[in-house]
């Protein structure tokens, strides 16, 4: 069955530094999407990407960060400088057409020190 | 706006027990309803689903039906077993605000032999 795929399954990175998660959706699908969760909290929507271009993005989906579709395969979610607060797991999730159920990845768990 | 309530947790029961995990949601406007499961170390996997009032979403001996007249979407599994034991998320999309996912705060639940 395909599945989406992230990588990696765990960075460590310092504060101030710039992080690259990647992430490989399913191949016919046309919508992507990034999420996160701090540890003990609510999966949060960050960002939504059709067609080459952000459709939607929450009021956390500040400056820092960015989204990419590089090539036809990968999906990623660059932050510039990180901070501490960007601590949290992070979700990709893919979509066949608009209003069908999401498909999510392993996540990328990411700390900053 | 749209939101998604979960009981809290940690939920331990004993094998062969009846589970209830309680959720219930507010939209703007009529939300297709999702239950997603989380095992250790793993992504979020879709369990069930629900696209409109009265629907009985089921899966794996669970169930959960969509109640609009109480803006609730219960899941209920009649024997619980240990390999059941994972983080059970309540969800939300809706085609009013991009099918984004709205999720509850996850209920861990233990079952123990």
């Amino acid at each position: 069955e395909p599945e989406v795929t992230q990588t990696p399954s765990h960075q460590v990175t310092q504060m101030g530094q710039e992080v690259i998660l990647r992430c490989v959706p399913i191949s016919n699908h046309l919508y992507f999407y990034w999420y996160r969760q701090i540890l003990g909290q609510k999966v949060e929507f960050l960002v939504s990407f059709y067609n080459n271009e952000i459709s939607e993005k929450s009021e956390i989906f500040d400056d820092q960060f960015s989204v990419e579709r590089p090539d036809g395969s990968n999906f990623t979610l660059k932050i510039r400088s990180t901070k501490l607060e960007d601590s949290a797991m992070y979700f990709c999730a893919s979509v066949e057409g608009g209003y069908y159920e999401q498909y999510f990845g392993p996540g990328t768990r990411l700390t900053v020190t | 706006g749209n939101s998604v309530t979960q009981m809290e947790g940690p939920v331990t029961l004993s094998e062969e027990a009846f589970l209830t995990i309680n959720c219930t949601y507010t939209a703007t406007g009529y939300p297709s309803l999702f239950w997603y499961v989380q095992y250790p170390g793993e992504g979020l996997q879709l369990l069930l689903k629900a696209t409109k009032a009265d629907d009985k979403g089921s899966n794996k001996g669970f169930e959960a039906t969509y109640r609009k007249e109480t803006t609730s979407f219960h899941l209920e599994k009649g024997s619980v077993q240990v390999s059941d034991s994972a983080v059970y998320f309540c969800a939300l999309s809706d085609r009013n605000t991009g099918n984004q996912f709205y999720f509850g705060t996850g209920t861990s639940l233990t079952v123990i032999p």
